[in-house]
């Protein structure tokens, strides 16, 4: 069946150092990417997206790349500050048209002080 | 901000019972959805709902489950005879469009613990 693939699985970073998490997916028809933000006891909060017409989008410290030719896509947190530490989940559209989202497992970021 | 909200938080159910789970969407939004997160695990789709009926459901999605818009408001989940596996976060999701997954919104789920 279809797949997101998302590595690493948790990432540990230094406050103000970047973060990079990185997806690919499997389903050609896909054209919708959006990332999710987890803390814990919460349920996902989207904290940006990108589409297949695009091949960067960017807001404030979050960056989403996409390249769709290899299907692969990638969120950048720059400047990385302690209330960034949740779970990431990258996710992708099924079949293009549908509205299902197929996620990836989560990458758990740690932000140390 | 507007919000998805879900009731209940947590709900605790012996295995073979019935279980309605409960959102309230974004007022504005037209097309719902349920997501299922088993403990550690991925987020699952289990079924979109638009216009008083299903759009997608996955194979999760069988018999066993159903949903319903009841009134203006209110979208539900409803699970029968309930079996240990169904243990998991269930997610409520609202957006304003159905084509191609954009922009849903989640509600903080129900956490359904099985016994």
């Amino acid at each position: 069946g279809e797949n997101v693939e998302q590595h690493p699985s948790t990432l540990s970073v230094q406050e103000g150092d970047s973060a990079v998490i990185k997806c690919t997916y499997s389903d050609s028809a896909s054209n919708y990417f959006p990332w999710y933000k987890q803390e814990l006891g919460k349920g996902p909060q989207l904290i940006i997206d990108i589409r297949s017409n695009v091949g960067e989008k960017k807001d404030q410290r979050i960056a989403v790349t996409l390249n769709k030719t290899a299907k692969h896509f990638s969120l950048h947190i720059t400047e990385t500050q302690p209330e960034d530490s949740a779970v990431y989940f990258c996710a992708a559209n099924y079949g293009g048209s549908q509205g299902n989202l197929i996620f990836g497992k989560g990458t758990k970021l740690s932000v140390k002080p | 901000e507007p919000e998805v909200t879900q009731t209940p938080s947590h709900q605790v159910t012996q295995m073979g019972q019935e279980v309605i789970l409960r959102c309230v969407p974004i007022s504005n939004h037209l097309y719902f959805y349920w997501y299922r997160q088993i403990l550690g695990q991925k987020v699952e789709f289990l079924v979109s709902f638009y216009n008083n009926e299903i759009s997608e459901k996955s194979e999760i999605f069988d018999d066993q489950f159903s949903v319903e818009r009841p009134d203006g408001s209110n979208f539900t989940l409803k699970i029968r005879s309930t079996k240990l596996e169904d243990s998991a976060m269930y997610f409520c999701a609202s957006s304003t469009s159905g084509t191609g997954g954009e922009s849903q919104h989640f509600g903080d789920g129900t956490r359904l613990s099985i016994l």
